[in-house]
């Protein structure tokens, strides 16, 4: 069965500093993983995708994530935090096998400190 | 362009009445997705449509009755609702079901009294 676990619940850094937001993933077969960002009372926004090309992914304002088959990991990273980055982020599964459904991790909130 | 829109942005409903949430989307995907969102949670799949075909339904109860009238537009009809259904409830769509990054809309804000 496949997962996606969040390490950390909440996550606090200050403004300027490295934000590192961490997931795991358990599948039996080669999976998609997304991460996704969502503000308060929004909608879910798409920051970037790994679907078995570059292990290095790239997203949107300066994040990106890695994905690690050894160690099952797709880590979110950015090198500088920005005020605007205080918000809710989710580690998503998608199996490439052809289910429909995501496999959503349970989030992790992040926090940005004046 | 990969934008999805959703109305009303905020709906109050009480547990006789009868509404509809819309979702639309014109990025020619095929797949289209309904979510609940409960705080503090991620979203919750409650059905998927490909091809304008009812594929997926996680077992919702009866008073949510989706519909999909063209690749364009899904429909969430609500009826005889109860007050543990209020949510923020999403709408998705992707390219292809199952093998596309799924686009997101702003969600309406459901309450029921």
């Amino acid at each position: 069965a496949q997962s996606v676990t969040q390490l950390d619940s909440h996550v606090s850094v200050s403004e300027g500093t490295p934000v590192l937001l961490r997931c795991n993933y358990s599948s039996s077969y080669s999976p998609s993983l997304f991460w996704y960002v969502q503000h308060p009372n929004k909608g879910l926004q798409l920051l970037l995708k790994y679907t078995s090309a570059a292990t290095l992914v790239k997203g949107i304002n300066g994040f990106e994530a890695e994905f690690k088959k050894s160690e099952t990991s797709f880590h979110l990273t950015k090198p500088s935090a920005h005020m605007s980055d205080a918000a809710e982020y989710f580690c998503v599964v998608s199996l490439t096998s052809g289910t429909y459904k995501y496999i959503f991790g349970t989030g992790t909130r992040l926090k940005v400190l004046a | 362009d990969t934008e999805v829109t959703q109305t009303p942005k905020h709906l109050v409903m009480g547990m006789t009445n009868k509404k509809s949430l819309k979702c639309e989307q014109h990025m020619g995907h095929r797949a289209m997705y309904w979510y609940k969102q409960k705080a503090k949670k991620p979203p919750e799949l409650m059905f998927v449509y490909s091809y304008e075909k009812l594929s997926i339904n996680e077992s919702v109860p009866s008073r949510f009755s989706p519909e999909c009238p063209n690749s364009s537009l899904l429909n969430l009809h609500l009826h005889a609702l109860q007050p543990e259904d209020s949510a923020l409830y999403l709408c998705a769509s992707a390219r292809l079901a199952g093998v596309s990054e799924q686009y997101f809309g702003p969600g309406t804000r459901l309450t029921v009294t």
